[in-house]
């Protein structure tokens, strides 16, 4: 399995819910990342999760909260957001941090509209 | 290319002709660089890496050429056929040992006319 797998694929939401984003990948990779896109713009990075553990969060506000229960699962639990959050969200994995060169394996993304 | 306000840069080829993708990096210490393509309505793609002690790579149908003294990165794609037409971009990682804080330059179209 090379692939990583993201759900749901488009998330519709209001101002004061709650919900979740779930990445999933099986290669055994262990370090997960959590990206954010807007409409013809680059990704941006968010977060990095290495060996389980945040290691980068590139100040991004609390009512994003990424979490990574296992080597495999990451989520990015979402409340209380705002219109200017509705993006495309990429998670993606390599096989390590900072070992070397790591390639990231990006999944199709779950497209967030909040109205 | 960079990104110009809510436009891509956007590269016109016809099918069978190389393409000349070119990018413009800040950071003089970045230890890596790689090339993503992304298609619509899917995730970023891996093309071809190249390190900071290299000059050029070749993959398959794919070169990267790497210009340390002018912070300049390029995409060749030679013989460009449909299934190249997709948005481009380079990323790089600033210091390998500080992790893998992999960041997107801006972005550039290829449209492939057949």
């Amino acid at each position: 399995d090379t692939e990583v797998t993201q759900t749901p694929k488009h998330l519709v939401m209001g101002m004061t819910n709650k919900k979740s984003l779930k990445c999933e990948q099986h290669m055994g990779h262990r370090a997960m990342y959590w990206y954010k896109q807007k409409a013809k713009k680059p990704p941006e990075l968010m977060f990095v999760y290495s060996y389980e553990k945040l290691s980068i969060n590139e100040s991004v506000p609390s009512r994003f909260s990424p979490e990574c229960p296992n080597s495999s699962l990451l989520n990015l639990h979402l409340h209380a957001l705002q219109p200017e959050d509705s993006a495309l969200y990429l998670c993606a994995s390599s096989q390590g941090t900072v070992s070397g060169a790591n390639v990231l394996t990006f999944g199709a993304g779950s497209r967030l509209t909040v109205l | 290319g960079e990104n110009v306000g809510l436009h891509l840069p956007t590269l016109s080829v016809q099918e069978g002709d190389n393409s000349i993708i070119n990018c413009a990096y800040s950071n003089s210490a970045s230890d890596y660089f790689i090339w993503y393509k992304q298609e619509s309505g899917k995730g970023p793609q891996f093309i071809i890496d190249i390190r900071s002690n290299m000059d050029k790579r070749q993959g398959q149908r794919v070169t990267v050429l790497l210009n340390k003294t002018v912070k300049h990165l390029s995409l060749q794609i030679a013989a460009t056929q449909p299934g190249d037409s997709a948005v481009y971009f380079c990323a790089e990682i600033p210091h390998l040992a500080a992790g893998n804080k992999l960041t997107f330059g801006g972005g550039t179209r290829v449209l492939v006319k057949p």
